[in-house]
């Protein structure tokens, strides 16, 4: 167990719709950040938050976005979901100063049909 | 921009032998990590080994070890000893240190251990 949690495991949803992914780091941690895996593009860096704030962003769509809270919880919105957003994404979370050293939840397997 | 290669998509060995999985990297920067993670069936992503690249020590952690040879921007994982446990998808990782930290993965290797 790394101490990273997400809700919900699992999400069925249909193309269009909208829902929210939410994480909670580790205790003590500040840093968030958000990826996605899928078959075809692999596992990719969506976007970082630390304390609150937007840090950096990977390849993350404009019908995608993310905050995070002042209790440190992260929430990932995706939008006018599509058969193609269909995939696991992952939260991780890092020690203050050692952004490389990543503490990754369980995921949440999405399935848009 | 970086990019991270593991050219062998599967592998297999037998239980209690040895396997090594091969990565290769390319970036023009001097200062950063390698990492090695584990996907199992669980789908966890689970760190294995971190490899700095200032320490021209290679990182060794129990049965994991890498050869981290910095010149030919190679990063390959040896598993001595292999267990029915380490059946899963290994990724290789690469990540700046300083600034922004944005992490590039590899497409992953996916390993089975025998019986």
């Amino acid at each position: 167990d790394s101490g990273v949690t997400q809700t919900p495991k699992h999400l069925i949803t249909a193309t269009g719709q909208r829902v929210t992914l939410r994480c909670s780091p580790r205790s003590g941690d500040l840093s968030v950040y958000w990826y996605q895996q899928s078959l075809d593009q692999g596992l990719q860096f969506l976007i970082h938050y630390y304390n609150g704030e937007e840090r950096a962003k990977g390849n993350i769509l404009e019908r995608f976005s993310a905050q995070q809270f002042p209790d440190l919880h992260s929430e990932l919105n995706l939008s006018s979901l599509e058969l193609g957003d269909s995939a696991l994404y992952f939260c991780a979370s890092s020690p203050r100063g050692r952004a490389y050293e990543q503490y990754f939840g369980p995921g949440t397997r999405l399935t848009v049909t | 921009a970086q990019t991270v290669t593991q050219s062998q998509p599967e592998m297999s060995v037998q239980e209690a032998e040895t396997v090594t999985l091969s990565c290769t990297y390319d970036t023009s920067e001097s200062n950063y990590y390698l990492f090695w993670y584990k996907q199992p069936p669980s789908r966890q992503m689970i760190l294995v080994i971190r490899q700095e690249a200032y320490k021209q020590q290679n990182a060794t952690e129990n049965r994991f070890s890498v050869n981290f040879q910095k010149a030919a921007k190679s990063f390959s994982l040896k598993i001595s000893d292999s267990q029915l446990g380490d059946t899963a998808m290994y990724f290789c990782a690469f990540g700046l240190s300083g600034g922004s930290y944005i992490p590039t993965f590899g497409r992953g290797t996916s390993l089975i251990v025998h019986p």
